[in-house]
């Protein structure tokens, strides 16, 4: 079973930051929280990846609070194209996806 | 680069048919995995490989099998065939990386198969 808790949707407006929550509260030392998003039947694809520190890079930014029991993905600028489904994942090894959090982008 | 390709896009097969998936990926990675998903859930484990003549099993093994003779090609096998097989197969591979088997992988488009 997936050890993350993230809500099934959410709405964000185009132009707008979508912060995206994710709880991993039995999360252990050696794991990492990885984010990868699924756009309509498409395959996954990796967006970011985190151990203690937050992280950025061209596609979005990983908080990870300071416990590590939870962390937000924040795409600062959220256009159409990032509707999906996004996919919180707290890894040491394999990667085992739950249900996600559907974002929705409106005009 | 292709990248991750898999063939076909689409499968219709009969209850007790047999098929292969094909996977291949020119981006000269070691490890390679199989996955499954149902309607509205998450992608499930089938079989993955860290390298060429080495597979085992991830979540949902049974009813599947894989080799790896190549590093570039990871062929998922379907022996007899069930409609609970009836699912979208992504393939997808990765470097090794400091979280193991869960460093950034790169999927495929998916096989979308129906078993009737």
């Amino acid at each position: 079973d997936a050890k993350t808790t993230q809500p099934p949707s959410m709405d964000c407006a185009e132009g707008r930051a979508a912060n995206l929550p994710c709880n991993h509260s039995t999360i252990s030392g050696n794991e990492y929280v990885y984010w990868y998003r699924q756009i309509h039947s498409q395959g996954p694809q990796y967006i970011i990846h985190g151990l203690k520190n937050n992280e950025t890079n061209e596609m979005a930014s990983l908080i990870i609070t300071e416990d590590r029991k939870s962390s937000t993905l924040i795409l600062p600028h959220a256009t159409l194209r990032d509707t999906a489904v996004y996919y919180c994942i707290v890894t040491g090894g394999k990667l085992i996806f739950g249900t996600g959090t559907r974002l929705q982008v409106f005009p | 680069n292709a990248g991750v390709t898999q063939t076909p896009k689409f499968r219709i097969l009969k209850i007790g048919q047999s098929m292969t998936l094909q996977c291949a990926q020119d981006m000269n990675h070691n490890y390679m995995y199989w996955y499954r998903q149902d309607p509205g859930m998450g992608l499930k484990l089938i079989y993955y490989s860290v390298g060429a003549g080495i597979t085992d099993k991830g979540e949902v093994p049974n009813g599947y099998n894989v080799s790896r003779s190549t590093t570039e090609d990871f062929p998922l096998r379907l022996e007899l065939a069930a409609p609970s097989q009836t699912s979208v197969y992504f393939c997808a591979s990765s470097f090794p990386g400091l979280a193991a088997l869960g460093n950034e992988q790169f999927f495929g488009p998916g096989t979308r198969l129906t078993v009737l």
